[in-house]
């Protein structure tokens, strides 16, 4: 059973930072593009993150670019995501997702909670 | 950029009935990377649609996707109960990487 655990979420003061991870399992964790996923209060999602099974290749939407650092450790079958200089509009749920073969997140985490506020 | 509209922006429909949820891209969508996701409160997406047609695994044939290029359709045949959610479309390829619609909330009439 695919199972993805989001941790390290919580309450931080803009400018402040975090650090995500993300404990895969039930899958061969290196063989698929991983991304992190944000939800704002009663928005849509948006990926603001993905890296490839061998992490040579990155994504970064342009709302976290410079700010924010995905990376992964397959040996250990985590993703993580570094973030930096946070502000109050990146406040939201973050869910790591699995990419699938046709490029839509076929698993997801529960999500973790990242309120930026003073 | 390519932006994904979905419209209605809500559905008020009751249990039986057919509902049709839109979502149209600002460009074409790449080789039809196109996905449908429903999403309850509290709880992550999930993949219902993805390839614009094809059902994830698990997904009730009740739910059917349809479309092309920059006009998709979400069809859920006859709702159930468990039914009435948010549902958004998503698209893989073109700047940006990836793209969520705003959504369409399906709610009981």
């Amino acid at each position: 059973e695919v199972q993805l655990l989001e941790s390290g979420g919580g309450l931080v003061q803009p400018g402040g930072s975090l650090r995500l991870s993300c404990a895969a399992s039930g899958f061969t964790f290196s063989s698929y593009v991983m991304c992190w996923v944000r939800q704002a209060p009663g928005k849509g999602p948006e990926c603001v993150s993905s890296i490839t099974g061998d992490s040579i290749y990155t994504y970064y939407a342009a709302s976290v670019k410079g700010r924010f650092t995905i990376s992964r450790d397959n040996s250990k079958n985590t993703l993580f995501l570094e973030m930096n200089n946070l502000r109050v509009d990146d406040t939201a749920i973050y869910y790591c997702a699995r990419r699938g073969s046709t490029y839509a997140f076929d698993y997801w985490g529960q999500g973790t909670l990242v309120p930026v506020s003073s | 950029e390519i932006v994904l509209t979905q419209s209605p922006g809500t559905l008020s429909l009751s249990p039986g009935e057919r509902a049709t949820l839109s979502c149209r891209a600002s460009q074409s969508v790449n080789n039809n990377y196109l996905a449908w996701y429903q999403q309850k409160p509290g709880q992550p997406p999930r993949l219902l649609i993805h390839g614009a047609s094809s059902r994830a695994t698990g997904i009730p044939d009740r739910f059917s996707g349809s479309g092309s290029g920059t006009d998709f359709t979400l069809t859920v045949s006859r709702l159930e109960p468990e039914d009435f959610a948010m549902y958004y479309c998503q698209q893989y390829g073109s700047s940006p990487l990836y793209t969520f619609g705003q959504g369409t909330k399906l709610e009981i009439k």
